[in-house]
């Protein structure tokens, strides 16, 4: 069945270093592939998306890059800082129709230390 | 800015009760979403609502239910609430897909506790 694997689960950087996350997908109809920050105690919040058309998107110290023939996407932290920390899930949209439905991953929890 | 209130943060019920969980949107959103979220399993979906009165079962549909009478509000239903139900249960909504794929937005989440 569709499934979303995500790797790793705990990852831990001092400040200013980098961090990337990993995700592997397995329906090749997936064309969107939002990345969520959930922070302790608060709800997850769309950080960065990307759809299948690209390869790479930035946005100020956020990337993602998108692999359509191996099917993984990543996302990259760069110059982390403290408030970095959190849960982070990537996610890929189910099939092609417009449902909206996603299937997320397991979840990385994200330590910056100062 | 989109808003998703979810009706209680904390809720603690016993074991048989009948769960009522209430999420409204006030974006107009056609989609919303229901998941449940435990540690180390990510988001899962429960349930799943295109329109009024449509709705589809996820990946977890046992032991729930759904209502969607108006546009704005899914509630989500624990028919006869078990101690494996405790978990944080999340809702989100979003636009209808036309040509571009639109994102989810979430609700704070209820954390329920069944005893």
């Amino acid at each position: 069945g569709e499934n979303v694997e995500q790797h790793p689960s705990t990852l831990s950087v001092q400040e200013g270093d980098s961090a990337v996350i990993k995700c592997t997908y397995s329906d090749s109809a997936s064309n969107y592939f939002p990345w969520y920050k959930q922070e302790l105690g608060k709800r997850p919040q769309l950080i960065i998306d990307i759809r299948s058309n690209v390869g790479e998107k930035k946005d100020q110290r956020i990337a993602v890059t998108l692999n359509k023939t191996a099917k993984h996407f990543s996302l990259h932290i760069t110059e982390t800082q403290p408030e970095d920390s959190a849960v982070y899930f990537c996610a890929a949209k189910r099939g092609s129709g417009n449902t909206g439905k996603l299937i997320f991953g397991q979840g990385t929890t994200l330590q910056v230390k100062p | 800015d989109v808003k998703v209130t979810q009706s209680s943060r904390y809720l603690v019920k016993r074991t048989g009760e009948k769960v009522f969980l209430e999420c409204v949107q006030d974006m107009d959103h056609e989609n919303m979403f229901w998941y449940r979220q435990d540690p180390g399993l990510g988001l899962r979906l429960i349930y799943f609502s295109y329109d009024v009165k449509m709705k589809e079962k996820g990946d977890i549909p046992e032991g729930y239910s759904v209502s969607r009478e108006k546009k704005e509000r899914f509630s989500l239903i624990l028919e006869s609430a078990s101690t494996n139900q405790t978990s944080m249960y999340l809702c989100a909504s979003s636009l209808m897909a036309q040509q571009i794929n639109q994102p989810q937005h979430f609700g704070d989440g209820t954390r329920l506790s069944i005893l």
